[in-house]
């Protein structure tokens, strides 16, 4: 049981590049998130899924895109890569059973020049 | 609006002092859930707690306990005897919302412990 995944690990983008972050989970949850954490402000919720096709925005949706076509996969794209999206990024997932902990992955440092 | 304030940005101690980490939260619902994760050096997010809103006992864990007053809406986190592995950043979080789980997370407490 390999928990929440998260791919790739670091990455260096050139300002206007795209690229897409993988996030899978093997717990069967239906509840998915993207997160971003920035130094000494916490996490912030980019977008979140309830279920497969089912996507809605957090907090800091803009300049990120998501999609969710299997309960296991939850990719976030930046497709047009600025210097504030430097950050790491967090997946993470919980049961549908309200209220339930969300387990996290391990992250994506990700720096964009 | 929700809101989760961790008013301590840092915190150092030296080995075995107890220690008290404070979360005041912000909620306009009557049924909600509040969490602590902890952040070691190497990154990964640790879930440590979740107490509901109807739920007023003091939780003990160890060199652990939580505090959960609702009358002054704070949640605060003590350990007793600090060790070096304590060092780490520590958030709370609030979920308020039924359908969809969504945390609030507070800006987070750095805690230093040094031998």
């Amino acid at each position: 049981n390999a928990g929440v995944t998260q791919t790739p690990k670091f990455r260096i983008l050139k300002i206007g590049q795209s690229m897409t972050l993988q996030c899978t989970q093997d717990m069967n949850h239906n509840y998915m998130y993207w997160y971003r954490q920035d130094p000494g402000m916490g996490l912030k919720l980019i977008y979140y899924s309830v279920g497969a096709g089912i996507t809605d925005k957090g907090e800091v949706p803009n300049g990120y895109n998501v999609s969710r076509s299997t309960t296991e996969d939850f990719p976030l794209r930046l497709e047009l890569a600025a210097p504030s999206q430097t950050s790491v990024y967090f997946c993470a997932s919980s049961y549908s059973d309200r209220y339930n902990e969300q387990f996290f992955g391990p992250g994506t440092r990700l720096t964009v020049l | 609006a929700q809101k989760v304030t961790q008013a301590q940005t840092e915190i150092s101690v030296v080995e075995k002092e107890d220690v008290t980490l404070d979360c005041v939260y912000e909620t306009r619902d009557t049924t909600y859930y509040l969490f602590w994760y902890k952040q070691p050096p190497s990154g990964e997010l640790v879930f440590l707690i979740r107490r509901n809103s109807f739920d007023e006992q003091n939780e003990i864990s160890g060199r652990y306990s939580w505090n959960f007053q609702k009358s002054t809406s704070s949640f605060n986190f003590t350990i007793t005897a600090s060790q070096v592995v304590d060092s780490a950043v520590y958030f709370c979080a609030l979920s308020d919302d039924y359908n969809t789980d969504k945390l609030i997370f507070g800006t987070g407490t750095r805690l230093q412990v040094f031998p």
